[in-house]
């Protein structure tokens, strides 16, 4: 069965500093993985995906991720962090069940960033 | 583009009250999804459409909840009776179409509190 572990349900760093998420997942068969985030009572938007081809993907708002298979991560980072990056931050993973033909989205328990001035 | 609407936004009722939450994903998407929200947790699904049907409702508990999607447009997620443990937030999400590697687009869910 699959499952995504989010390392570190608070993380705080200055402003200008560099952020990183981590994210591991278990998955019998390749996963797609996601990183979403989520602002006081807002849903959750995508930041970025990984579906197939290039292992580093590039998101929205300057962050990125890059795909480990060997190390079965997806680690979420961002060079210098703005203030406005304060938010929830939720890593996801689906795979196709091969015996039902159905797919599950699983998401981690969520990080909550904190910037300091 | 509008996007995934959800109303009420805020719940308040008594347990062993009913409940209901209602969705409207974005034109044209066939997959809509209810997600439960606990307070430090991420979302867990409750059920997946695709179109009108109930593809995937194994995490529903149907002794308690139910959920309808009528053409295959927009839907009702219901708590009859309502306990306190049911306090949380719903999301609901859509997508295209049901393929695992797609984008969901989230609402900004209902807030349900019940006393």
């Amino acid at each position: 069965a699959q499952s995504v572990t989010q390392l570190g349900s608070h993380v705080s760093v200055s402003e200008g500093a560099l952020v990183l998420l981590r994210c591991n997942y278990s998955s019998s068969v390749p996963p797609y993985l996601f990183w979403y985030v989520q602002y006081p009572n807002q849903g959750l938007q995508l930041l970025l995906k990984y579906t197939t081809g290039a292992t580093l993907v590039k998101g929205i708002n300057g962050f990125e991720a890059e795909f480990k298979k060997s190390e079965t991560s997806f680690h979420l980072t961002k060079p210098s962090a703005h203030m406005s990056d304060a938010a929830e931050y939720f890593c996801a993973v689906t795979t196709l069940t091969t015996t039902s033909g159905t797919y599950k989205y699983i998401f981690g328990t969520g990080t909550r960033l904190k910037v300091l001035a | 583009e509008a996007g995934v609407v959800q109303s009420p936004r805020y719940k308040i009722i008594e347990k062993k009250q009913p409940v209901a939450f209602w969705c409207n994903p974005i034109s044209g998407h066939n997959t809509l999804y209810w997600y439960l929200q606990n307070l430090g947790q991420g979302p867990e699904l409750l059920i997946r459409y695709e179109n009108e049907e109930a593809v995937d409702d194994s995490q529903l508990p149907k002794d308690r909840f139910s959920a309808e999607r009528l053409k295959g447009v927009d839907s009702t997620l219901k708590i009859q009776p309502a306990e306190l443990g049911d306090s949380a937030v719903y999301l609901c999400a859509s997508s295209l179409g049901g393929v695992p590697q797609e984008t969901q687009y989230f609402g900004p869910g209902t807030r349900l509190l019940v006393l």
